[in-house]
């Protein structure tokens, strides 16, 4: 069973670019988490969603950040209009359930590392 | 927002001596999952240990263990015997709080294992 898959694992935009990173969960997970970290910073939730639904959108910036975990394919977040402030790696977890639903846990991707010149 | 505190940014032990990396939280809810997550270089993230707090018993996965208290609001990993490979940056999880699926971290701890 693959684990979560992130791409790219590096990416990098010039400022006012648009960068769009993918996520796709483990297999029969349907929730699917995003994570921002800053250097020599812990996780910061920005995003839970599943399939065709936004749940949770609490830690996303106001402008410029999107997020959108649709039907068919990937999640995708997506950085309009970049600054030099997004360079930050971008983690994805999934899990199988809810919390409160049976076992928890968050499973993650490799991240993708943005660099924003 | 419920915060989590770890309040050793860097610790240091022999290869094959035991470590406890502390971890405090806050939360208001009764019934939560805590975890520990390893990033090593590689910067992939690695879940460690976890632990249901309605369950008295501390969990146990191999040389990792964790000591939670539960009314101190406390959740340290204990890793014995101390391997190379053991290095790396470590960091305790929450819940978010208000029934929120997502989770907060702690800063990390860097353990450095000392051949």
């Amino acid at each position: 069973n693959a684990g979560v898959m992130q791409n790219p694992r590096h990416l990098v935009r010039r400022r006012g670019q648009e960068a769009r990173l993918r996520c796709s969960p483990m297999k029969g997970h349907s929730h699917v988490y995003w994570y921002r970290q800053l250097p020599e910073e812990g996780l910061k939730f920005m995003v839970y969603l599943q399939k065709e639904n936004i749940i949770d959108e609490s830690g996303m910036p106001k402008e410029r950040f999107s997020a959108e975990f649709p039907k068919e394919g990937p999640s995708i977040l997506r950085i309009q209009q970049v600054v030099r402030g997004d360079s930050a790696a971008y983690f994805c977890a999934s899990s199988p359930r809810r919390r409160g639903t049976g076992d928890y846990e968050q499973y993650f991707g490799p991240g993708t590392r943005l660099t924003v010149t | 927002a419920q915060t989590v505190t770890q309040s050793q940014p860097e610790m240091s032990v022999q290869e094959a001596e035991t470590v406890t990396l502390s971890c405090t939280y806050d939360t208001s809810e009764s019934d939560y999952y805590l975890f520990w997550y390893k990033q090593p270089p590689s910067r992939q993230m690695i879940l460690v240990i976890r632990q249901e707090a309605y369950k008295q018993q501390n969990a146990t996965e191999n040389r990792f263990s964790v000591n939670f208290q539960k009314a101190a609001k406390s959740f340290s990993l204990k890793i014995s015997d101390s391997q190379l490979g053991d290095a790396a940056m470590y960091f305790c999880a929450s819940p978010l709080g208000g029934g929120a699926d997502g989770l907060t971290f702690g800063k990390g701890t860097h353990l450095i294992i000392q051949p």
